[in-house]
């Protein structure tokens, strides 16, 4: 099936400082997206992008489908972007069964 | 905003009972979805539903039973419940198309089974 891999598994940043995480997919996903869970617990969406790159303020989405990977830039880190990064692909075209990876634990220190 | 919202928040059951948490969406999407997530394992597809009436088997539907009686409300049922089903489960509701497949979340319920 559908395996998703996210790395790092956990990092520690000084504010200001930049991140990339890495998701990487075992077979073509016609459909991936990248989601943040607050500390708190709340999931919620950042980035719909099955191909190319997208922006939106200090973050960006790179994914290169016919490598099977995608990452995730997050420029001048703040304390607020501390939390958990997660990239989801779709299971297979129009599912909507969709496969988590196990995600990236974000720690921005003031 | 979409709105998904999820109860009870918190759940604390014996083994054996009968457990329900119950999921409503006030986005007119189509379809809904029951994770669950524990450390290590991220989040995992327990059961989904296209549209009222219809539940679908999702990664790990075992020990769950799922009910869609409107297109508002989803339903997780735990029959019999287990220790091994204490977790953090979250509700979501969304669609897809050209567009994707964005998912709009509850804000999770937290079930510890005794």
């Amino acid at each position: 099936g559908q395996q998703v891999q996210q790395s790092p598994a956990s990092l520690v940043l000084q504010e200001g400082e930049n991140a990339e995480l890495q998701c990487n997919f075992s077979s073509t996903a016609t459909r991936l997206q990248w989601f943040y869970q607050h500390p708190g617990g709340r999931l919620v969406s950042l980035f719909y992008n099955p191909s190319g790159t997208k922006h939106t303020g200090r973050l960006t989405s790179t994914t290169v489908t016919n490598e099977r990977r995608s990452s995730l830039h997050i420029s001048s880190s703040q304390t607020t972007d501390s939390g958990t990064y997660f990239c989801a692909i779709e299971r297979s075209s129009n599912t909507n069964k969709v496969v988590f990876g196990t995600g990236t634990r974000l720690q921005v220190l003031p | 905003e979409a709105a998904v919202t999820q109860s009870p928040r918190n759940k604390v059951a014996v083994t054996g009972g009968k457990v329900t948490l119950s999921c409503n969406q006030t986005n007119n999407h189509n379809n809904m979805y029951w994770y669950r997530q524990d450390t290590g394992h991220g989040l995992r597809l327990i059961h989904y539903s296209y549209g009222a009436g219809s539940t679908e088997k999702g990664d790990i539907p075992d020990g769950y039973k799922a009910s869609r009686p409107s297109q508002e409300n989803f339903s997780l049922i735990l029959e019999l419940a287990t220790p091994s089903q204490t977790s953090v489960y979250f509700c979501a509701s969304g669609d897809s198309g050209l567009g994707g497949f964005e998912q709009y979340f509850g804000p999770g319920t937290r079930l510890t089974v005794l």
